[in-house]
């Protein structure tokens, strides 16, 4: 089953603009994932939040992370065209059984 | 540093074949991953080897699906017989160890028709 939703399921805006994608998640998390999937380079890791962070930056993305609402967000400022890809939260429960599970993604689209 | 190997990258079998699927790691990643990811969501973990151990595969149906890691490199993955629902992009991915960042070959699309 498929822990992490994304909303929106698609989202398009132009060059230069910021773009936020949200990360709704059920249960209890060690930590937070958000990846990025093209045709050019397939699925990357982008960040990771632990549950014990409220907020991280790399670049130009910023995720937020509320443990009590169960939500992330990702925003990706500046976006360029390249930037174009599908996003997927994927959350991870610790333990000796750590593993990852996704959502089913954000489509954005960056139009020049 | 070389990425995640994985072939072939493209497959189309008749239902009720056969079929495997093989992957290589990121050198010294003990932790492979077996992904399968259906058109239009998230990937959905299938199975997870530490070095040639089996850590889960609580979501593999076993009944058709096999996956081996000798040797704790290498790894396949194996249908047999393939279903119509078996079509996906099937993603390998390595991690240095439980918990580390994972990084995933280019994966293999496969179509069953």
């Amino acid at each position: 089953s498929q822990q992490g939703e994304e909303d929106p399921q698609a989202l398009s805006i132009q060059e230069g603009e910021n773009a936020t994608m949200n990360c709704s998640y059920k249960t209890s998390i060690n930590n937070l994932q958000w990846y990025r999937q093209n045709s050019g380079r397939g699925l990357v890791h982008l960040i990771l939040i632990r549950s014990n962070e409220r907020e991280k930056h790399s670049g130009r993305l910023r995720v937020t992370l509320d443990t009590s609402k169960k939500s992330s967000s990702l925003l990706i400022t500046a976006s360029r065209a390249a930037d174009t890809a599908s996003y997927f939260c994927a959350t991870a429960r610790g333990g000796s059984n750590y593993k990852l599970t996704f959502g089913k993604g954000t489509l954005l689209t960056v139009n020049p | 540093e070389a990425g995640v190997a994985q072939s072939p990258r493209y497959k189309i079998i008749e239902k009720r074949q056969s079929v495997a699927f093989w992957c290589n790691p990121i050198s010294g990643h003990a932790t492979l991953y077996w992904y399968q990811q259906i058109l239009g969501q998230g990937p959905k973990l299938l199975i997870q080897f530490q070095n040639n151990g089996v850590v889960d595969d609580s979501q593999l149906p076993k009944d058709r699906f096999s996956a081996e890691r000798l040797k704790g490199v290498d790894s396949t993955l194996k249908i047999q017989p393939a279903k119509l629902e078996d079509s996906a992009v099937y993603l390998c991915a390595s991690s240095l160890g439980l918990g580390e960042t994972q990084y995933f070959g280019p994966g293999t699309r496969l179509l069953v028709l």
